[in-house]
């Protein structure tokens, strides 16, 4: 079965520096999808970013992007510029074609002011 | 509404009783997912529907759990005789697009979700 790692119980960021939060993934699959999630205290689970196995281009959404290593089975996410209300819990998910999402445990968030 | 809705946000049962949880999707959302998230956890998938038909259900823990969608608007994750153990909160997502989707209109919605609590 799939399984997504997500290390880093908890990270902290000062407001306006850039942090990276950590995600492997174990697959046999070629062709697969992975994702971003955050979820703020009030737990309506938002989409940050989306990235296809099969694009080889590191996907970016504004002060988010991600460093895609396929080989490792590697997916972090990077936040530039960190705001306040960046605070949340992140969870990394992985999904096949034409299957359900498997999440990670998640990455508490915070950041300081 | 603009987004996916859930009822109650907070449940608190007895051990032994039933609850049902409703999932409000975006209107016109062909897929609708339950997820189960206890705490500090990443959410656990349940079962998927398409429109009405429930296509997989390799998720649910026990017999207790039961999901319909009947009319494939309006879910409802219904669980029996709870236990302790099903203590955590209960997602619904819902997605444009089939299961088989691969494009950015398969993106899942989530609901703010229901916090159960089997005292």
């Amino acid at each position: 079965a799939q399984t997504v790692t997500q290390s880093q119980p908890e990270m902290s960021v000062q407001e306006a520096e850039t942090v990276t939060l950590s995600c492997t993934y174990d697959t046999s699959e070629s062709d697969y999808y992975l994702f971003w999630y955050k979820q703020p205290p009030s737990r309506q689970m938002i989409l940050v970013i989306r990235q296809e196995a099969y694009k080889q281009q590191n996907a970016t959404e504004n002060r988010f992007s991600v460093n895609f290593q396929k080989a490792a089975k590697s997916f972090s996410l990077k936040i530039s510029d960190s705001q306040l209300g960046d605070a949340a819990m992140y969870f990394c998910a992985y999904k096949e074609y034409g299957n359900k999402l498997v999440f990670g445990a998640g990455t508490i968030l915070r950041v300081k002011s | 509404g603009a987004g996916v809705s859930q009822s109650p946000r907070y449940k608190v049962a007895k051990r032994g009783q039933d609850v049902a949880l409703r999932c409000d999707p975006i209107s016109g959302h062909v897929s609708l997912f339950w997820y189960q998230q206890a705490l500090g956890q990443g959410p656990e998938f349940l079962t998927y529907f398409q429109n009405e038909a429930q296509l997989d259900k390799s998720g649910l823990p026990s017999d207790r759990f039961f999901a319909e969608r009947p009319e494939g608007s309006v879910s409802t994750l219904k669980i029996q005789r709870t236990q302790q153990e099903d203590s955590a909160v209960y997602l619904c997502a819902s997605s444009l697009e089939s299961f088989m989707g691969s494009g950015p209109n398969n993106e899942q919605f989530f609901g703010p979700g229901t916090r159960l609590t089997v005292l």
